[in-house]
């Protein structure tokens, strides 16, 4: 049984390029959340999808949006990139209705 | 909103020594509280978890944690720790109703092991 995975592992991009993250969920799961872990700090809640709509957001700006494509994977978008916006992006999946979220191993997004 | 304090940044213990991480949370209701793992450069790994019933719960690892409400506390202890316990720690809380699952983490505690 998969866990939930990213893509890609690494990424690094030029400050006011868009960037694409993917998530798969783990097998059984259809709810969908995205974190920002900042170098030495804790996560950060984006935003949550479920039945491919956003259901929660967390204290961001526009540019960051999202997806959630019917086979439950899900998308982050980050447009006119920030250095700030330099971090671990971390997806996790749960059950409908679970507070217990399963974490895959992130995508870590370099803005130079 | 919820919000979770870990007051110790870095921690630094002997292998064989117990081990005590303390985590403070603010929330209206009862929250479900949850205690995550970070080895460097990867993801999360849930260690354990509490939503009710006895307030001591065990985890994975060998890793055990107290939900004491008076207190506002979900300090997570180990008995006798081990080398490759090193790591980072996050305590983290959600919530019911509108706060719907998402979690709110601490800003993380760093476990490091001297031989």
């Amino acid at each position: 049984d998969a866990g939930v995975t990213q893509s890609p592992t690494h990424l690094i991009k030029t400050r006011g390029q868009q960037v694409t993250l993917r998530c798969s969920p783990k097998s059984g799961h259809d709810t969908v959340s995205w974190y920002q872990q900042a170098l030495g700090q804790g996560p950060q809640f984006i935003f949550q999808y479920y039945e491919e709509e956003e259901r929660q957001r967390g204290n961001f700006p526009d540019r960051f949006s999202g997806h959630q494509f019917p086979n439950y994977s899900s998308e982050l978008n980050v447009n006119a990139l920030l250095l700030g916006d330099s971090a671990l992006y971390l997806c996790a999946s749960s059950f409908p209705g679970s507070h217990e979220q399963y974490f895959g191993p992130g995508t870590r997004l370099t803005v130079t | 909103a919820q919000s979770v304090t870990q007051p110790d940044i870095h921690i630094t213990v002997s292998e064989g020594a117990s081990l005590e991480l303390r985590c403070n949370y603010s929330y209206g209701a009862t929250p479900y509280l949850f205690w995550y793992v970070q080895s460097p450069g990867q993801g999360l790994q849930l260690l354990l978890k509490y939503f009710s019933g006895d307030t001591l719960v065990q985890g994975i690892k060998g890793f055990e944690a107290e939900f004491k409400r008076s207190q506002s506390s979900f300090n997570l202890r180990k008995p006798s720790v081990h080398w490759s316990d090193a790591a980072e720690y996050f305590c983290a809380v959600s919530g019911g109703g509108n706060a719907g699952n998402m979690l709110t983490f601490g800003g993380g505690t760093r476990l490091m092991v001297k031989p």
